[in-house]
């Protein structure tokens, strides 16, 4: 088993740019989560998914979108990318919700110029 | 907003002894989990205790739970090298989010 994969782990970008970060996990889980991570910081939930075809605000979602077709993929997508939004993000998966561990993937490290 | 809050903020100790960091939360909770992050990596999940818990251990971990001083505290035993890492709570009070404190950056000097 892979686990919990994203793609890519680097990215540049220039302010406006647009791009579209993947995460896939191979473990029939239904739950799906973005989180960022700033320096000195814990991580703040995005958005998340509690099943396929379903998406949900978290605590940090303007500027984001996201979308869950298949259930072992969670899209996170950055429509014109600001300064703000450089940050390390990952995707976690659970499979039955906060009252069980999540599974985190490897970050993807943004930079927005 | 942070729910869970870490203290130390940094931890430096050699390799031998033992390590204590504690989290403290505003909200009534259902259940409390401890994470670790090697640099540059991914979280890892350590241990869950549910709010009717108050000890929980794992191999060299003991993690307790008080709920009326709304506080958890996670001890690594005979600390490694390995054991180098941040360490993170995070508390399901707000549903089906986890939200996270600001973590334990751990050192462990050989």
């Amino acid at each position: 088993n892979a686990g919990v994969t994203q793609t890519p782990k680097f990215r540049v970008l220039k302010t406006g740019q647009s791009m579209t970060l993947l995460c896939a996990q191979d473990m029939n889980h239904e739950y799906m989560y973005w989180y960022r991570q700033d320096p000195g910081m814990g991580l703040r939930l995005i958005h998340y998914s509690v099943g396929e075809g379903t998406t949900a605000k978290g605590e940090v979602p303007d500027g984001y979108n996201v979308s869950r077709l298949k259930k072992q993929n969670f899209l996170l997508g950055l429509e014109s990318a600001a300064p703000s939004q450089t940050s390390v993000y990952f995707c976690a998966s659970s499979p039955f919700g906060v009252t069980y561990e999540q599974y985190f993937g490897p970050g993807t490290r943004l930079t927005v110029t | 907003s942070q729910q869970g809050e870490e203290d130390p903020q940094a931890l430096s100790i050699q390799e031998g002894e033992n390590a204590t960091m504690n989290c403290s939360y505003k909200t009534s909770i259902n259940n409390l989990q401890w994470y670790r992050q090697n640099s540059g990596r991914g979280l890892v999940h350590l241990i869950l205790i549910r709010s009717n818990e108050r000890e929980k251990h794992s191999g060299r971990l003991r993690v307790t739970l008080d709920t009326s001083k709304k506080s958890s505290s996670l001890l690594i035993t005979a600390s490694r090298a390995a054991d180098t890492a941040s360490y993170f709570c995070a508390t399901d009070s707000l549903g089906q989010k986890l939200v996270f404190g600001q973590g334990t950056r751990l050192t462990i000097n050989p």
